[in-house]
């Protein structure tokens, strides 16, 4: 099993449609989750921190279930500027330090 | 907001050379990352460095990868002898200066380019 899975899409939504992705982790000691946007031939840029309680940002919202180890995001009213790949990230500590995983990204087209 | 910078931006070296890479980390973070993004493939870490010294590196980091942090400020990722398959983009990373499990904040990248 893949450390950190993710269906790589393409999705292709309609503009105001609502899209979710999951991401699986297989290490359970995992602590820390994110969803990062990265944009083509561009850095990751942090979209949001996941919370065990579940966080919402205006239109996105995160969610993490450790006991099946898995997070979704969720993109409400989807527009144009949402296109990009979505990373999901989890991290834990190894020898004191922070390990940080991404997955291969989940590819967003938003058509108008 | 403060932010992470790298140069150049892309680097184009032939097979055999020596690339040095460079990096500007946040002010006042103390750990620092370098990541690697073969086109098209995902992110995979190489290396993390703490204190002057290397705390944890992955499996691609070997002996032809070397970081240093020659002053305060820069952080830098040499690789001594390119191999075509070093053509990547290359991220400099710091964990939020609070603490060491935060959210990454990444550098714009140095496309490498191996010929």
């Amino acid at each position: 099993r893949k450390e950190v899975e993710q269906d790589p899409g393409p999705f292709n939504v309609p503009e105001g449609a609502t899209v979710a992705f999951n991401c699986t982790y297989s290490n359970s000691a995992s602590q820390s989750f994110f969803w990062y946007r990265q944009d083509c031939r561009k850095e990751p840029k942090l979209l949001m921190s996941v919370y065990s309680s579940g966080n919402e940002d205006g239109r996105f919202t995160a969610q993490l279930n450790r006991a099946s180890q898995y997070i979704s995001l969720l993109i409400r009213d989807s527009k144009l500027s949402d296109s990009a790949t979505y990373l999901c990230v989890v991290s834990f500590i190894s020898g004191g330090y922070q390990k940080v995983t991404f997955g291969t990204g989940t590819k967003l087209q938003v058509i108008p | 907001e403060p932010e992470v910078t790298q140069t150049p931006s892309h680097q184009v070296t032939q097979m055999g050379q020596e690339v040095i890479l460079r990096c500007v980390p946040i002010s006042n973070h103390l750990y620092f990352y370098w990541y690697r993004q073969i086109l098209g493939q995902k992110v995979e870490f190489l290396v993390s460095f703490y204190n002057n010294e290397i705390s944890e590196k992955s499996e691609i980091f070997d002996d032809q990868f070397s970081v240093e942090r020659p002053d305060g400020s820069n952080f830098t990722l040499k690789i001594r002898s390119t191999k075509l398959e070093d053509s990547a983009m290359y991220f400099c990373a710091s964990p939020d200066g609070s603490g060491r499990y935060n959210e990454q904040f990444f550098g714009p990248g140095t496309r490498l380019t191996v010929l």
